[in-house]
């Protein structure tokens, strides 16, 4: 069990450019979860996956933003037509899942996104 | 919707003493988790102790706990016997699936 990973771990745009992120969850995690982290903020909710369907996204995900789960194993995060407000950390999440109960949630290192 | 609040930015305390951190949170929900995690200088997030809002009992971990005020929706956290390794940004958070978190406080060891 190596954890979640994240790459690329920083990452530096000019705005109006497209970005992607990768996460890889800890392998039998079917939930995965995408969150924004601003300076001096604490973590905001984007989307999650369970397996390969995107059960939730936040009203915070315009229409740049989409994320995938193929194959409900690594997940993607895309970013189109980067602004100067999209500059965050964004952090991937990963847990085991089902009906009811409580799941711990596994973070990982985070990409750090700056545009220029 | 949810709303947590943290309202101590900042927080420092001499090792081998105790600090209280503060946080209150806002829901119509009887039936949800709160949460506290530790994310230190440049490291990934990780949950510290966490508290089903069902029971009563407030939550413990080793030097770590809890005191939850269900009525007051009030969440505090106590850190018993700080140590240099506890400095870090801490975190409340409500829910289960997504979390909703508040604006971290950040903690200060003094040696």
């Amino acid at each position: 069990d190596t954890g979640v990973s994240q790459n690329p771990r920083h990452k530096i745009t000019k705005r109006g450019q497209n970005v992607t992120f990768r996460c890889d969850p800890i392998s039998e995690h079917n939930r995965l979860y995408w969150y924004r982290q601003t300076l001096g903020q604490g973590p905001e909710f984007l989307t999650y996956f369970q397996n390969e369907a995107q059960l939730e996204k936040s009203r915070l995900l315009s229409d740049r933003f989409s994320a995938e789960r193929p194959k409900g194993s690594f997940s993607t995060l895309e970013i189109q037509r980067t602004e100067q407000g999209d500059s965050a950390m964004y952090l991937c999440a990963s847990s085991l899942g089902g009906a009811g109960g409580w799941y711990e949630q596994y973070f990982g290192p985070g990409t750090r996104l700056t545009v220029t | 919707a949810q709303t947590v609040t943290q309202s101590q930015p900042e927080m420092s305390v001499q090792e081998a003493e105790t600090v209280t951190l503060s946080c209150t949170y806002d829901t119509s929900e009887s039936d949800y988790y709160l949460f506290w995690y530790k994310q230190p200088p440049s490291r990934q997030m990780i949950l510290v102790i966490r508290q089903e809002a069902y029971k009563q009992q407030n939550a413990t971990e080793n030097r770590f706990s809890v005191n939850f005020q269900k009525a007051a929706k009030s969440f505090s956290l106590k850190i018993s016997d700080s140590q240099l390794g506890d400095a870090a940004m801490y975190f409340c958070a409500y829910g289960n699936e997504k979390l909703t978190f508040g604006t971290g406080t950040r903690l200060t060891i003094i040696p």
